[in-house]
């Protein structure tokens, strides 16, 4: 089943402790991409990666990284968590997304609750 | 710079009932706009793409329409369902197309 995966899917911590949030997809896709989805201000992207050794930076990175070392996986980096990175977290892919004229779906995770205390 | 308003925020209607959801963008140089189903703890779900190209889209009752020139969107929902309940986001890409800009959603509710 084509499908992206993300882990922990609830996860509950303390100010400054570093914590990783996997994401992998099946369907090699070659863009992916994390949101963070807030109330009242929606989802907003945090960073995308157009393919291997590809990444950029979003609307929110502050406080996060990523790293793409192999196509289907894209993990989500928090390396000194704040309660402001307190959300609900979702990873897309896409097999072409980001290209000029695209017309692709984007195909999502089931997200991260994660809280920062 | 694109920006995305969905109306009504909620939306409470009883089972059967034919309904509208509605989107709207300020630029309407879009690739695409896509409806998605948000319910929790199951994440996102894609509903539909309607190309720039196209006007409309269908995928069993649900039908959604696309006026680039208005800047509008419509999810048209037949014979709702109390399963239909969830919350419906619309979203289209940012002008590099490497992003999706997001509308804040319509939370339906169907009543049985």
């Amino acid at each position: 089943e084509a499908q992206v995966t993300q882990n922990p899917r609830y996860l509950i911590t303390v100010t400054g402790k570093k914590l990783t949030v996997t994401c992998s997809q099946n369907m090699n896709h070659e863009y992916m991409s994390w949101y963070r989805q807030d109330p009242g201000l929606g989802l907003r992207q945090i960073y995308y990666s157009m393919n291997v050794e590809v990444t950029d930076k979003g609307d929110v990175p502050e406080g996060y990284k990523v790293s793409r070392k192999e196509k289907r996986n894209f993990p989500l980096i928090l390396e000194s968590p704040s309660p402001n990175q307190t959300s609900l977290y979702f990873c897309a892919s896409s097999f072409e997304a980001g290209r000029a004229g695209s017309t692709d779906t984007q195909y999502f995770g089931p997200g991260t609750r994660l809280t920062v205390l | 710079k694109q920006e995305v308003t969905q109306i009504p925020a909620a939306l409470s209607v009883p089972e059967g009932e034919n309904l509208v959801l509605n989107c709207s963008f300020t630029d309407s140089a879009i690739y695409n706009l896509q409806w998605f189903r948000q319910d929790p703890g199951k994440g996102l779900t894609s509903l539909l793409l309607i190309q720039s190209s196209q006007r409309e889209q269908t995928s069993g009752r649900l039908n959604a329409s696309l006026d680039k020139s208005s800047g509008r969107s419509t999810l048209y929902i037949a014979a709702s369902q109390p399963g239909d309940s969830a919350t419906y986001l619309c979203a289209v890409p940012a002008g590099n197309n490497r992003k999706l800009i997001w509308g804040l959603g319509t939370s339906l509710a169907v009543n049985p």
